[in-house]
């Protein structure tokens, strides 16, 4: 199984591009990368998966190298409401309900 | 609308009883996952089950116990043996093959 480390915590001012890195050395050929947002007493929420390069949506940006080995999580102009815990989960692509294991997570705070 | 409803949001019992924290859902997934969460950590996996009739421990599951009879039920019983209950419970599934995590909105358990 893959673990990942990702920074305990970052601040950011409004406006601003925000990038979150996770380490995933040790990621097999059959794990995918997908990055949740946690706010307090919620259940974490999806926000962006991917594989492989770059992926895009309408609220986040998804770096994955060649080596894969990293992921980075870019969300463009934060604002206050963006103050929340980001975790990376790495898992079997594969393997539909396989053991998932997430990380300590990143804690942002966006401040205006 | 499809989703996870865990019940209820909150929940208080004495030292040394058992309870049992609901998980429910009409996404029509085959897997589901129990998490644990304590104040300012990331989430700690404490069973999953891939199918009906069939579930696995996770990194912590000494206290704990579940069932799957259905696949829509996953409830998480929390023992007498287990020495610090009191946290927030989040329950998840899994449905196609590279879709994300759908988590509930979880159940804070306070054991006094």
């Amino acid at each position: 199984l893959a673990k990942t480390t990702q920074p305990i915590s970052m601040d950011s001012y409004e406006g601003q591009e925000v990038n979150i890195t996770c380490s995933h050395n040790n990621i097999a050929t059959n794990d995918y990368i997908t990055w949740y947002q946690q706010f307090p007493s919620q259940g974490p929420r999806f926000i962006i998966q991917g594989y492989k390069t770059k992926v895009t949506n309408e609220v986040a940006s998804l770096f994955i190298p060649a080596d894969r080995k990293s992921s980075t999580l870019s969300l463009p102009r934060v604002s206050l409401s963006d103050t929340a815990v980001y975790y990376c989960l790495v898992g079997d692509r594969y393997n539909q309900g396989g053991k998932l294991i997430f990380g300590q997570g990143t804690e942002l705070s966006v401040k205006p | 609308d499809g989703g996870i409803t865990q019940s209820p949001k909150y929940l208080f019992r004495k030292e040394g009883q058992n309870v049992t924290l609901s998980c429910e859902q009409n996404l029509n997934h085959d897997a589901m996952y129990w998490y644990r969460q304590d104040p300012g950590q990331g989430l700690r996996l404490i069973y999953y089950s891939q199918i009906v009739n069939d579930f696995q421990k996770g990194d912590i599951a000494e206290g704990y116990s579940v069932s799957r009879e259905k696949k829509e039920s996953f409830p998480l019983t929390v023992t007498s043996a287990q020495k610090n209950p009191t946290a927030f419970y989040l329950c998840a599934s899994l449905g196609d093959l590279n879709s994300p995590l759908h988590f509930g909105n979880g159940t804070r358990l306070t054991v006094t």
